[in-house]
């Protein structure tokens, strides 16, 4: 099946810093969504992003398809901007699988 | 924006003890899934579930396990004998089809004694 990596797994910032957080994956795709797990555990869906570009406020994400891999952008980032990023893709089929996201922590 | 609902938001049950966990997906939706989280760990798939009939399903997704639709509109994931191991949070899933945003309920936290 299709497999997941993320980087940074770790990363400290303080706040008002810009951050990049990669998702790398292993097979073509036809459904790639980044999510936020707030300190509640919920899944907050941030984008869906086969491909291209999206931006809303201040994160924005690149998909490059055919080199397989997509990237977050968290610009002026804030305390709450901390938990657990995951990058999730789906095959053609009804696969869809995490990465084992990056956890943020935006330092006051 | 329309919502995945998922009840109960947590529950603790003995060991050996029946589980079900329930979920109203969005009303147009066709897929359905099961996903689960073992606290501090990776978001692991379960079970996918289209035209009232189990598509795919994890080597988690045991005898243990069972899902159903049992009405048109809930979605309920069944865990027959609950081990210590089943401690985790289980969140419910649904897409109108397979090229589309999956939308996420907001989970189930279930914990195991």
């Amino acid at each position: 099946g299709i497999q997941v990596e993320q980087s940074p797994p770790d990363l400290i910032l303080q706040e008002g810093a810009n951050s990049t957080l990669r998702c790398n994956f292993s097979d073509s795709v036809n459904n790639l969504q980044w999510f936020h797990q707030n300190p509640w555990g919920q899944l907050i869906n941030l984008f869906y992003i086969p491909s291209g570009t999206k931006q809303n406020g201040r994160l924005s994400a690149t998909t490059v398809a055919t080199e397989r891999y997509s990237l977050l952008y968290i610009s002026s980032s804030q305390t709450t901007d901390s938990g657990v990023y995951f990058c999730a893709v789906g095959d053609y089929g009804q696969n869809f699988v995490f990465g084992p996201g990056t956890r943020l922590s935006v330092l006051p | 924006e329309p919502e995945v609902t998922q009840t109960p938001s947590h529950q603790v049950t003995q060991m050996g003890q029946e589980v079900i966990l329930r979920c109203v997906p969005i009303s147009n939706h066709l897929y359905f899934y099961w996903y689960r989280q073992i606290l501090g760990q990776k978001v692991e798939f379960l079970v996918s579930f289209y035209n009232n009939e189990i598509s795919e399903k994890s080597e988690i997704f045991d005898d243990q396990f069972s899902v159903e639709r049992p009405d048109g509109s809930n979605f309920t994931l069944k865990i027959r004998s609950t081990k210590l191991e089943d401690s985790a949070m289980y969140f419910c899933a649904s897409r109108v089809d397979t090229g589309n945003t999956i939308y996420f309920g907001e989970g189930s936290w279930l914990t195991v004694v």
